[in-house]
Order: structure tokens, then C-alpha cells, then sequence
């Protein structure tokens, strides 16, 4: 069954590093998401992105924010600048049309800022 | 900006028995109620959604209730079993439908 991957699983960095977190959606999907969670709280819309531009971001988003899908399979989050409430798992989703289609979350990537 | 109010925060139920999770939006043009499920190191999962021209759907023991005009919609797992222990995430669109706001999550633990 094809499935949304992430790399790293789990990222540490020193605060003011930048990060790059890799996404791989599923083949045939168009539309990507990039959501975060802090531990123990809910989950929170970053971003949405399709056809190769954002589509819809949140106030979360700010200019330390970008996303970038550099070929036809990855797609990726960069922060520049890490701060250290960064810190959170970071997950990918796709889907394969607009938003009543099921988005499939990828596993997460744990990013630590020290 | 969309605000989505679920509740109770945790849950403990017996096996066997009803699960009830509620949520509560504030005004969205776009009609789509998802709710997912996680379990604890993985990304969440679609469990069930709506699209409210009905004010009901089922699958399976999971069904989805929809009340438009209060603009509510709640999760029901019947014969709630151990394995359901999880948390439940609801959400709803923004009105461009463009973005999904989560609620705050529900923890449930099912006992057996």
C-alpha cells in the first residue's frame, strides 16, 4: 500500500540552524500538506501546497517558513533559523484532490531544537 | 480563522461500551468532518468524515453525528474494544476549504 515517508525521523539542532525536513507523498497525489505537533497537543495546519505553489498558510507560517517541492517526488520544509519552540514533530501529508479527499499523514519527523 | 472545540480532553471507557467525542466549529462554508485517530509515534490516520448533506454516517462501529444548525458533530465508537485506545482528532475546513483546523484532541483509553 503506497505511503507518505519522511526523513529524518528525528532531527537535533542548535537553535539558529537552519533545518531541512523531507517529505516523499504518495505517487500520484497533487495536493501536500505540512502540518506540526507539539507533544501532547493537538495538531496544526502549516501549510497547504499545490501546483507548485502555497495554497493556504497559517499564522504559524512566517517568513522563517518554507516549502519547496524541488523534483516530481519530494517535498520539503525548511526552517531557517530555528528557534527553540520549534521544536515538535513535524508531519507530511498528501491527498490525491482538494480538501474532502483523505489526506494520508506520513510518520513525522521529530525535530529537537537545543 | 477557524476554532474547533472538542471535548472531554481524555476518556476512559470499558470494553464494550459507547465512546462519545464531541466538537464544535465556528462558521465554514466548505462542507467536509473529518475525525482521525493516533496512536502514539505515528502521524494520525482518517478514522471517518462527513459530508453533511446527511446528519448521520456509520462505518463500521464508528459513526459520525452531525448537528449543522448547532454546528456540532461528535464521534460515537460502539463496543469500544482496547485496541480503540487512542487519540481522536476532529476538525473542519476554513471557508475557502483549503485548510483543515484540528481540535484539540481526545485521549481514550478503552479498558478491558
Amino acid at each position: 500500500e503506497p505511503e507518505v515517508t519522511q526523513t529524518p525521523s528525528h532531527q537535533v539542532t542548535q537553535m539558529g540552524q537552519e533545518v531541512i525536513l523531507r517529505c516523499v507523498p504518495i505517487s500520484n497525489h497533487l495536493y501536500f500538506y505540512w502540518y506540526r505537533q507539539i507533544l501532547g497537543q493537538k495538531v496544526e495546519f502549516l501549510v497547504s501546497f499545490y501546483n507548485n505553489e502555497i495554497s493556504e498558510k497559517s499564522e504559524i507560517f512566517d517568513d522563517q517558513f518554507s516549502v519547496e517541492r524541488p523534483d516530481g517526488s519530494n517535498f520539503t520544509l525548511k526552517i531557517r533559523s530555528t528557534k527553540l519552540e520549534d521544536s515538535a514533530m513535524y508531519f507530511c501529508a498528501s491527498s490525491p484532490g482538494p480538501l474532502n479527499n483523505e489526506q494520508f499523514f506520513g510518520p513525522g519527523t521529530r525535530l529537537t531544537v537545543l | 480563522q477557524q476554532q474547533v472545540k472538542q471535548s472531554p480532553q481524555s476518556l476512559i471507557v470499558q470494553k464494550g461500551g459507547i465512546s462519545i467525542i464531541n466538537c464544535a466549529y465556528e462558521n465554514t462554508a466548505f462542507d467536509y468532518f473529518p475525525w482521525y485517530q493516533q496512536f502514539p509515534g505515528k502521524g494520525p490516520a482518517l478514522l471517518i468524515a462527513i459530508r453533511p448533506d446527511v446528519s448521520e454516517k456509520k462505518e463500521g462501529r464508528f459513526t459520525i453525528s452531525f448537528n449543522k444548525s448547532a454546528k456540532q458533530f461528535s464521534l460515537h465508537i460502539m463496543d469500544s474494544q482496547p485496541g480503540d485506545s487512542a487519540t481522536y482528532f476532529c476538525a473542519a475546513p476554513n471557508n475557502a476549504g483549503n485548510m483543515l483546523t484540528f481540535g484539540g484532541g481526545t485521549r481514550l483509553m478503552v479498558k478491558p
